[in-house]
């Protein structure tokens, strides 16, 4: 079965450092890996995707991701974060082959501080 | 394009009751999943619905059913409301479900249903 792990439950991050939040997935075939987030009382926002191609994938609001498949990672990262930031992220991974369903990791709150 | 809507958006029911929400997917997506969000279990999924037809069910009790209509629209409905069914309901549109290539297809979320059970 596949699934994916949140290892970390928060990440806290000054305004203007980089940011990183992890990811790491377990797959039976090729990895079909997603990020959302997801700020309070809304909804998920789809931030980016990999399915194949180059390792580094660029999203939106100035994220990105990094595929490792000798290390089954796919942190999300970004350069310099904002205080707007702020949220809860979930990484998701696609079972293929099985039942196709999207599943998700248990999210980590990011907190950026001014 | 306007994004994935669902109605309504706060609802409070006592147990023992029923309660249908509905999702109107992205124009032009066939494919409508539905999730349950709650603290204790994060994201999990219901059902997927394609072209009118139930692909893909979740881990939930049949008190939880769904159905999807020829315009793509969607209602999930539950029966027989329990405490723990408390959560926020989520809706999914992508353009063509999850089969082969669909696979790779990006789900994009409306902003869900806050269902409070008393």
């Amino acid at each position: 079965a596949q699934s994916v792990a949140q290892p970390e439950d928060q990440v806290n991050v000054a305004e203007g450092n980089p940011l990183t939040v992890k990811c790491t997935y377990s797959v039976s075939g090729n990895p079909y890996l997603f990020w959302y987030v997801q700020y309070p009382n809304r909804g998920l926002q789809f931030l980016l995707k990999y399915i194949t191609g180059d390792n580094l994938v660029k999203g939106s609001y100035g994220f990105e991701a990094e595929f490792n498949k000798s290390q089954t990672s796919f942190h999300l990262k970004k350069p310099s974060a904002l205080v707007s930031d702020s949220a809860l992220y979930f990484c998701a991974v696609r079972d293929i082959g099985n039942t196709d369903k999207l599943i998700f990791g248990t999210g980590t709150r990011l907190q950026v501080f001014p | 394009k306007a994004g994935v809507t669902q109605t309504p958006r706060y609802l409070i029911k006592t147990r023992g009751q029923q309660v249908t929400l509905s999702c109107s997917p992205i124009s032009g997506h066939r494919s409508v999943s539905w999730y349950q969000q709650t603290p204790g279990q994060g994201l999990q999924f219901l059902f997927e619905y394609f072209s009118e037809t139930q692909r893909n069910k979740g881990n939930f009790p049949g008190r939880f059913s769904g159905r999807q209509f020829s315009n793509s629209r969607s209602e999930m409905n539950v029966s027989t409301l329990e405490l723990g069914d408390s959560a926020l309901y989520l809706c999914a549109s992508s353009l063509a479900g999850t089969s082969g290539r669909a696979s790779t297809d990006t789900q994009y979320f409306g902003p869900g249903t806050r269902l409070t059970v008393l």
